[in-house]
């Protein structure tokens, strides 16, 4: 069965710091990964997304500089450290997989998991 | 970066309904553009990607079309199941922007 499962969220004071994970099963990841993010009452907002190979990364301006994307594929997870975080950053945190394996183009968003909150607050 | 915009931001709609949502991007995205529909509590789920390719498993009442900075979401003859909120994502450059959600209620 394909799955993500994200963890790692939390509540944590403003400008700390917090590493989610995804943990990807029932498939070969080898798929470009996404983090998208979704405040409470609010829509959608893309955060970053990092190649099959890990090599080539990109960030929304929100996030760019505070977190950073990473994956490691010997264990099929993907990662996200924040840091510097505001209370603006409490939200529904979503890891989702690229629609095509191993392409070299930018695709939609196919699987995603379940989500993983985290509250800025202090 | 690319500005995804979706017109309405809501919509009331009956049972058996013919129902269109708009999107509109701020440059060119040629057909780089998908839409997902999303439940409360739930994560999106992809329902159209390519601006017109239905993704397998989602019935065939969604479809999608358009190309360059306009496109559109239409759903034939709603069903109670399709009651959710709608977005559009380009996905032409590395920014991935979503446009803001149509929310989709019964009348």
């Amino acid at each position: 069965q394909v799955q993500l499962v994200e963890s790692g969220g939390g509540v944590v004071q403003p400008g700390g710091s917090l590493r989610l994970s995804c943990a990807a099963s029932g498939f070969s990841f080898s798929y470009g990964m996404h983090w998208v993010r979704q405040a409470p009452g609010k829509g959608l907002e893309w955060l970053a997304y990092v190649r099959e190979d890990g090599r080539e990364k990109y960030y929304a301006d929100s996030v760019k500089g505070r977190f950073s994307i990473s994956r490691d594929n010997s264990r099929n997870t993907l990662y996200l450290q924040m840091k510097r975080l505001r209370v603006e950053d409490t939200a529904v945190y979503y890891c989702a997989q690229d629609l095509v394996e191993s392409s070299k183009f930018f695709e939609a968003l196919d699987i995603w998991g379940q989500g993983t909150m985290v509250t800025v607050s202090s | 970066d690319i500005q995804m915009t979706q017109s309405p931001s809501s919509l009331s709609a009956s049972v058996g309904d013919r129902v269109t949502i708009t999107c509109r991007a701020s440059q060119s995205i040629s057909s780089w553009l998908a839409w997902y529909q999303q439940k409360p509590g739930k994560a999106p789920k992809l329902l159209i990607y390519k601006a017109s390719s239905l993704k397998s498993g989602v019935p065939s009442r969604f479809s999608g079309s358009g190309s360059g900075t306009e496109f559109t979401l239409t759903i034939n003859s709603l069903q109670p199941d399709d009651f959710a909120t709608y977005y559009c994502q380009q996905y032409n450059s590395y920014s991935h922007s979503f446009g803001q959600g149509t929310k989709l209620e019964i009348k």
